[in-house]
């Protein structure tokens, strides 16, 4: 398997322009999680699905937030519009179902908002 | 806040030596989990601890929980330049939204040849 893919791996945008990262977890995996991680706040958990479906999304900063997943093997999040403090490394993970706890991370997309 | 915090922040020691990182929650957990993340990758799974355990090995890793206390104890024996990283421990609290672990703000260690 090649593991959680993340595209792209870098980013960079200008202030107010939409993001779209986006993750292909692990086949067969039923949990998704998305993840910020900066210097200040350390790694944040945004918003995680279960069998596609979201579960908590609490941890989405703002509206300007939103992640979707349509299918078992695709995930998006997307920012609209874009703040420079939005600039972070975002991390997917995927994870078995049930009874299975190890995350499996992707490589991360950092972005940057100037 | 966060359910884990871990100390030291950082840590640095010569190879050779052993390194021990250590990781507080505030709840009661099912499981603990310790990852390692190299600079600029994503976090990797080190190795998992159930509730009903203490101690746990993987190689050169070495993992102790007391539920009493609400911590827990990563050992690194034998350190080598390659072990230089930053370590996270996650845990998943019991009556928490399944599936959902809460990592702490993880341990730079730095291991100079």
């Amino acid at each position: 398997d090649a593991g959680v893919i993340q595209s792209p791996r870098h980013e960079v945008t200008e202030m107010g322009q939409e993001v779209t990262l986006r993750c292909k977890p692990i086949s067969g995996h039923d949990y998704l999680f998305w993840y910020r991680q900066t210097m200040m706040r350390g790694l944040e958990l945004l918003i995680y699905f279960n069998n596609n479906v979201p579960i908590d999304d609490s941890g989405m900063p703002e509206d300007r937030f939103s992640a979707k997943m349509p299918n078992a093997s695709f995930s998006t999040l997307k920012i609209q519009p874009s703040e420079p403090r939005d600039s972070a490394v975002y991390f997917c993970a995927s994870r078995m179902g049930q009874g299975f706890y190890e995350q499996y991370f992707g490589p991360g997309t950092r972005l940057t908002v100037t | 806040s966060q359910q884990g915090e871990e100390d030291p922040q950082a840590l640095s020691i010569q190879e050779g030596e052993n390194a021990t990182m250590n990781c507080s929650y505030k709840t009661s957990i099912n499981n603990l989990q310790w990852y390692r993340q190299n600079s600029g990758r994503g976090l990797v799974h080190l190795i998992l601890i159930r509730s009903n355990e203490r101690e746990k090995h993987s190689g050169r890793l070495r993992v102790t929980l007391d539920t009493s206390k609400k911590s827990s104890s990563l050992l690194i024996t034998a350190s080598r330049a390659a072990d230089t990283a930053s370590y996270f421990c996650a845990t998943d609290a019991v009556n928490t939204n399944a599936g959902k672990s809460t990592f702490g703000d993880g341990t730079t260690l730095t291991v100079k040849p």
